[in-house]
């Protein structure tokens, strides 16, 4: 079945580090490729997609790469904020339902 | 513009009581979800539907029923509250297959849940 593997956090960064959240996923077909955030006291939110092999999806600074050949949706940003800090999850498309990642938590220090 | 809209947002329940979560969207989208958020981990889902008078069964479904007699509404009851069932519950929906932004979930704010 469909599945998706996050790196495992937390991770802590400073202002201004870059940023690397890893995202592998198993499936059949092609689906579209998600980023969710969730801060703090929230519900989850689009943060960016993609929904076909080498499509870039890009929002707020955050881009992310469908790469079919190594089955990957690596979430980066070349500078972070304290605002960043979140939980981060990497989502697929099955047919009816989306497959979720376990979540990674970003902290920001200024 | 209200989205998706639960409620409560916060309850206490002692073991063995029920009660109905509530989840109402008005963006006319056929596809609801109901999933829960345990401390540090990550989304489970318990039950979803893809339209009125379906329903289906997600990853976690045991302790919890589900109904949909209508697009907007999507409650989720729980019968005989166990301290397991103590987590945060998010609603969740999107439009059909076709539509535009298909497969992008729209998220309630959430409904935690502690069952003491």
């Amino acid at each position: 079945g469909n599945s998706v593997t996050q790196m495992e956090g937390p991770v802590t960064l400073s202002e201004e580090a870059f940023l690397t959240i890893n995202c592998t996923y198993t499936a059949t077909g092609y689906p579209s490729l998600f980023w969710y955030v969730q801060y703090p006291g929230e519900g989850l939110q689009l943060l960016l997609k993609a929904t076909k092999a080498d499509d870039k999806g890009s929002n707020k600074g955050f881009e992310a790469t469908y790469r079919k050949e190594t089955t990957s949706f690596h979430l980066e940003k070349g500078s972070v904020q304290v605002s960043d800090s979140a939980v981060y999850f990497c989502a697929l498309s099955g047919a009816q339902k989306l497959v979720f990642g376990q979540g990674t938590r970003l902290t920001i220090n200024p | 513009n209200a989205g998706v809209t639960q409620t409560p947002k916060f309850r206490i329940l002692k073991i063995g009581q029920s009660m109905t979560l509530q989840c109402t969207q008005d963006m006319n989208h056929n596809y609801m979800y109901w999933y829960r958020q345990d401390p540090g981990m990550g989304l489970k889902l318990i039950y979803y539907s893809v339209g009125a008078g379906i329903t289906d069964k997600g990853e976690v479904p045991n302790g919890y029923n589900v109904s949909r007699s209508t697009t907007e509404d999507f409650p989720l009851r729980l019968e005989l509250a166990a301290p397991s069932q103590t987590s945060v519950y998010f609603c969740a929906s999107r439009p059909g297959q076709g539509a535009g932004g298909a497969n992008v979930l729209t998220f309630g704010a959430g409904s935690r849940l502690t069952v003491l």
